[in-house]
């Protein structure tokens, strides 16, 4: 079955310095990425996801990237700010099975 | 509208005993899951419902534990016979579909202290 690695599983941060959090994965049939974020307290949310047939994708100051051929896939949040520190999980599947997700990645950004 | 819910949202028990964790997923969503994140730690897979069948067990980490639901609706999680190592936050998330692409919401979790 899928498994996936998630680097680093913490991480600091400068205020207006960028983030970068790195997943790998091993089942090469998978073909949809997301990411979610859970706030101290909170439940997690989806923030982006991209698909296999895609390398890149932004939304505002966050992007995701792909790499099939090395499977691999990284969250990028430029202009951090407090309000992006958080625990960062990423997740993949492949059509019919379960989303698998990373150990997560905790985010402290320091003002 | 309304998100999913869950009750209770604290649970404290004593070893050996048994809880009942519920899940009220967002109406009209097919699929249902359940995770467990422990200190630290990521969202383990337990089980997953498409409609009141449970597909893909695999992920209950012994026959202690048990799932049902009811109507296509509300869930129940069941631990038999508490142990300390099931201490951690029981998380329920629901989406419209078991396909994988389509967005999971997160209940707030039960948070389970067994003592």
């Amino acid at each position: 079955g899928e498994n996936v690695e998630q680097h680093p599983s913490t991480l600091s941060v400068q205020e207006g310095d960028s983030a970068v959090i790195k997943c790998t994965y091993s089942d090469s049939a998978s073909n949809y990425f997301p990411w979610y974020k859970q706030e101290l307290g909170k439940r997690p949310q989806l923030i982006i996801d991209i698909r296999s047939n895609v390398g890149e994708k932004k939304d505002q100051r966050i992007a995701v990237t792909l790499n099939k051929t090395a499977k691999h896939f990284s969250l990028h949040i430029t202009e951090t700010q407090p309000e992006d520190s958080a625990v960062y999980f990423c997740a993949a599947s492949r059509s019919g099975n379960k989303l698998v997700f990373g150990a997560g990645t905790i985010l402290r950004v320091k003002s | 509208g309304a998100g999913v819910s869950q009750s209770p949202s604290n649970k404290v028990t004593e070893k050996g005993k048994d809880v009942e964790l519920r899940c009220d997923p967002i109406s009209g969503h097919t699929a249902l899951y359940w995770y467990r994140q422990s200190l630290g730690q990521g969202l383990e897979f337990l089980i997953y419902f498409q409609g009141n069948s449970a597909p893909d067990k695999s992920g209950l980490p012994s026959d202690r534990f048990s799932a049902e639901r009811t109507g296509g609706s509300v869930s129940t999680l069941t631990i038999q016979r508490t142990q300390q190592e099931d201490s951690a936050v029981y998380l329920c998330a629901s989406s419209l579909s078991i396909d994988p692409t389509y967005e999971q919401y997160f209940g707030p979790g039960t948070r389970l202290t067994v003592t």
